[in-house]
């Protein structure tokens, strides 16, 4: 177990809607990630936040937003769903913003678009 | 721009057997920090160990040996007498240090099948 924890588990939406994927990092981590795995695209870096404050943007669609909140836990937002959003979307955290320290995942979020 | 490299699609060994998957990376960056990770078919990603670029120490801990070679730009990972549990999609990353930022960048994964 990792520590950080990421609800829900699985997702089943239709195209067009819009979901709302949850994080919550390890404790004492300030730093959260948030990456895609798709069998089309891999493992793709998304979006970084520290602190409550965006530091890094990746591959993400402007369909999509993340926020970090006071309690550092994170949400990320995906609107108009289209069937190639279907991914499992993974959560990391570490404790710093860069440098020398590893990201530890959270079991991901299946999610299915129909 | 950063690039990881892992040219081993799939891998499929007997138990017992010692296994190496490769992993080549490209960056710019002097300062530069390298992972594995491994994904069981469970599907979480597990850390397993991370150098930084001025390290280039192998290292070992219990079956699992690591060999970074800075002059080919390689970082494998050697699992010595495989077992079923190691039966998993490993993948290899990178993060570049002169940025600041800690995005990880991962390569295709190589899928290990170890068989009794």
């Amino acid at each position: 177990d990792s520590g950080v924890t990421q609800t829900p588990k699985h997702l089943i939406t239709a195209t067009g809607q819009r979901v709302t994927l949850r994080c919550s990092p390890r404790s004492g981590d300030l730093s959260v990630y948030w990456y895609q795995q798709s069998l089309d695209q891999g493992l793709q870096f998304l979006i970084q936040y520290y602190n409550g404050e965006e530091r890094a943007k990746g591959n993400i669609l402007e369909r999509f937003s993340a926020q970090q909140f006071p309690d550092l836990h994170s949400e990320l937002n995906l609107s108009s769903l289209e069937l190639g959003d279907s991914a499992l979307y993974f959560c990391a955290s570490s404790a710093l913003s860069q440098g020398d320290n590893e990201q530890f995942f959270g079991p991901g979020t299946r999610l299915t678009v129909l | 721009a950063q690039k990881v490299t892992q040219a081993q699609t799939e891998i499929s060994v007997v138990e017992k057997e010692d296994v190496t998957l490769d992993c080549v990376y490209e960056t710019r960056d002097t300062t530069y920090y390298l992972f594995w990770y491994k994904q069981p078919p469970s599907g979480e990603l597990v850390f397993l160990i991370r150098r930084n670029s001025f390290d280039e120490q192998n290292e070992i801990s219990g079956r699992y040996s690591w060999n970074f070679q800075k002059s080919t730009s390689s970082f494998n990972f050697t699992i010595t007498a495989s077992q079923v549990v190691d039966s998993a999609v490993y993948f290899c990353a990178l993060s570049e240090g002169d940025t600041g930022f800690q995005k990880l960048v991962f390569g295709t994964g190589t899928r290990l099948l170890v068989s009794p």
